[in-house]
């Protein structure tokens, strides 16, 4: 089955422990992306990966890292989480960037 | 600045009640609008994509129309089953910088039986 996967789905940390959330695609998909979904603010693109080796920041970078080592795989990573990224992300992936995206099912972050 | 700007926030219908939904854009040339319905606790699923100005998409109940400055998401004889988030989102032309997408904030529809 076609599909983005995401892990931990839920998770409760602390300010300061570094937490990395997964994504992982099967479709062979070139282009990667995560979101972040807050209410009255929407979706918000935090990072995105054309192809491997390859990412590029999008309207809310700040605090986090990501990686593309591999095709199918697209981490995101707090260093130093804050409260102020409690949200629920989302990650993304599609052939091409003008293509559509296949979602994951979420991950909600609690930064206490 | 580029952006993407749903109406209403919020729709009740009643079943079999006809409607659309709005978003509008102001992006440095369009190359794509996308439509995505979202349920609760689940992540946005693709319904349209739209490229050119006057280009139509139908799907089912759902029917998406695009020009310069808009899109319109219509719904047709909605049922429960509609309910849900509509998302618009819109692909700028930057240039060298291809992979930003813009989202709106959202529709939720609410279809009464």
């Amino acid at each position: 089955e076609a599909q983005v996967t995401q892990n931990p789905r839920y998770l409760i940390t602390v300010t300061g422990k570094k937490l990395t959330v997964t994504c992982s695609q099967n479709m062979n998909h070139e282009y990667m992306s995560w979101y972040r979904q807050d209410p009255g603010l929407g979706l918000r693109q935090i990072y995105y990966s054309m192809n491997v080796e390859v990412t590029d920041k999008g309207d809310v970078p700040e605090g986090y890292k990501v990686s593309r080592k591999e095709k199918r795989n697209f981490p995101l990573i707090l260093e130093s989480p804050s409260p102020n990224q409690t949200s629920l992300y989302f990650c993304a992936s599609s052939y091409y960037s003008n293509q559509p995206q296949h979602f994951g099912d979420g991950t909600r972050l609690s930064i206490l | 600045e580029d952006q993407v700007t749903q109406s209403p926030e919020a729709l009740r219908l009643q079943e079999g009640e006809s409607s659309s939904l709005n978003c509008s854009y102001t992006v440095s040339g369009l190359r794509g609008l996308f439509w995505y319905r979202q349920d609760p606790g689940k992540g946005p699923e693709f319904l349209f994509t739209l490229y050119s100005a006057g280009e139509e998409k139908e799907k089912e109940r759902l029917k998406a129309t695009l020009t310069k400055k808009e899109s319109f998401l219509h719904i047709t004889a909605p049922k429960p089953e509609d309910s849900a988030t509509y998302l618009c989102a819109s692909r700028p032309n930057y240039g060298g910088s291809q992979g930003n997408l813009i989202f709106g904030k959202g529709t939720k529809l609410s279809v009464k039986p």
